[in-house]
């Protein structure tokens, strides 16, 4: 059973980095998934955030420009977030989440944690 | 950016009704590219749809879904109290990128 599990301070303030890290088990992060991060601001939508596979392709959502950079660390099975600049409009629960190749869709999502941008 | 609207922002109906939710795209998407989640308060979305007809895993046969250019629609049949929840669907385009519907209400 493959699972996601992120985890990261759940204050950051405005102006400041907000960095995230989702630990996966039950899959390889080498294995032919790309790998997500998707945000839901409070009472809000869903927003993808961007995705990566393990060769270390990216893509972002460009309304996010260059305040965001996913990584891999395949010693650690693990993917991280940086947020930097961030603002109160940054304030979400972030989701890391699974894409399997050919798929165009999350199959599998973390539980999801809490992030507020407050001074 | 492909702009995807939901409606009815919110869907009253009574256990055993069909439900029918409509995704319609700012311009032509794949169908290879829209699917469809579920979400509960307090919980992550669950994959329902993708390739907008395609039943994710463990996803009954009362959710169906259909569709193709600009208009998609997620039909519930024989509604039942657990599919009350709030429905996104989702598009991919190239390059790279993912939108969400604003989500549909669907509420006994």
């Amino acid at each position: 059973q493959v699972q996601l599990q992120e985890s990261g301070p759940g204050l950051v303030k405005p102006s400041g980095t907000l960095s995230l890290t989702c630990a996966v088990s039950g899959d390889s992060i080498t294995s032919s998934n790309w790998w997500t991060w998707v945000r839901q601001p409070p009472g809000k939508g869903l927003e993808w955030i961007g995705e990566i596979f393990h060769s270390g392709s990216t893509n972002y959502n460009p309304f996010l420009g260059s305040r965001v950079t996913i990584s891999v660390d395949k010693s650690k099975n693990q993917l991280s977030v940086t947020l930097n600049s961030v603002t109160a409009a940054d304030t979400a629960v972030y989701y890391c989440a699974r894409i399997p190749f050919f798929y165009y869709a999350i199959d599998v999502w973390g539980q999801g944690t809490t992030v507020t941008v407050s001074s | 950016e492909v702009v995807l609207t939901q409606s009815p922002g919110t869907l009253s109906l009574s256990p055993g009704d069909t439900a029918t939710l409509s995704c319609r795209a700012g311009q032509s998407v794949s169908s290879t590219y829209l699917a469809w989640y579920q979400q509960k308060p307090g919980q992550a979305p669950r994959l329902v749809i993708y390739g907008a007809s395609t039943r994710a895993a463990g996803i009954p046969d009362r959710f169906s879904g259909s569709g193709s250019g600009t208009d998609f629609t997620l039909t519930i049949s024989r509604l039942e109290p657990e599919d009350y929840a709030v429905y996104y669907c989702q598009q991919y385009t190239t390059p790279a990128r993912y939108t969400f519907g604003q989500g549909t209400r669907l509420e006994i």
